[in-house]
């Protein structure tokens, strides 16, 4: 079983549809990270968090400690979106353990 | 300011070969990290850094060597390329353990 499970690992919607990506882990962390992986391959950090909630423009992200849980929530959502979306969590030495990511397309 | 850049994008490599992959980062960060990412699969953490003239085995270490001379500089050396070492390459840089981590665009290497 891997570490880190992300569901789902594809999923398409329509553009103004709200979308939640979940990330589940098996094992202590210190923190959660979330990542968007563009078309093009860059990669970029959306959020860090260890407890709660927090907004950065359309996106939520969230996390329950206790149940070993995050989400990742686009509202209303755009083709800019379209990108696959990495979850990773943080133990000891900042090493991280990704999951294998959900790939997100939003049409028109 | 640039971020994380590497060097090359894109390569292809004979069985045997060897190569440098090339990393800079231009905030000053002590932390620097080399990641694989193989299709369908999360991203491999192979070495990592804390500061300069400090290195640490990651997940994925064998085929590789690192050194960390500069704080900027964090390259990976391929001494024998392998076929399994044909991967996505992504060097990242963080300012402390467990921060946000930025990442460079990527090497793609082909192993032939």
């Amino acid at each position: 079983k891997n570490e880190v499970e992300q569901s789902p690992q594809n999923l398409t919607a329509q553009e103004g549809e709200f979308i939640t990506i979940n990330c589940s882990y098996s094992v202590g962390i210190s923190a959660l990270h979330w990542l968007q992986q563009h078309p093009g391959g860059g990669i970029v950090s959306l959020f860090m968090l260890s407890s709660g909630k927090k907004k950065h423009g359309r996106l939520i992200a969230t996390i329950n400690i206790q149940e070993k849980h995050s989400s990742l929530h686009i509202t209303a959502s755009h083709p800019r979106d379209s990108a696959v979306y990495i979850c990773a969590v943080g133990g000891t030495a900042s090493k991280l353990t990704f999951g294998t990511g959900t790939r997100l397309q939003v049409t028109l | 300011n640039a971020g994380v850049t590497q060097t090359p994008k894109f390569r292809i490599l004979k069985i045997g070969q060897s190569m440098t992959l090339q990393c800079t980062q231009d905030m000053n960060h002590n932390y620097m990290y080399w990641y694989r990412q193989d299709p369908g699969m999360g991203l491999k953490l192979i070495y990592y850094s804390v500061g300069a003239g400090i290195t640490d085995k990651g997940e994925v270490p064998n085929g590789y060597n690192v050194s960390r001379s500069t704080t900027e500089d964090f390259p990976l050396r391929l001494e024998l390329a392998a076929p399994s070492q044909t991967s996505v390459y992504f060097c990242a840089s963080s300012r402390g353990g467990g921060e946000t981590q930025y990442f460079g665009p990527g090497t793609r290497l082909l192993v032939l």
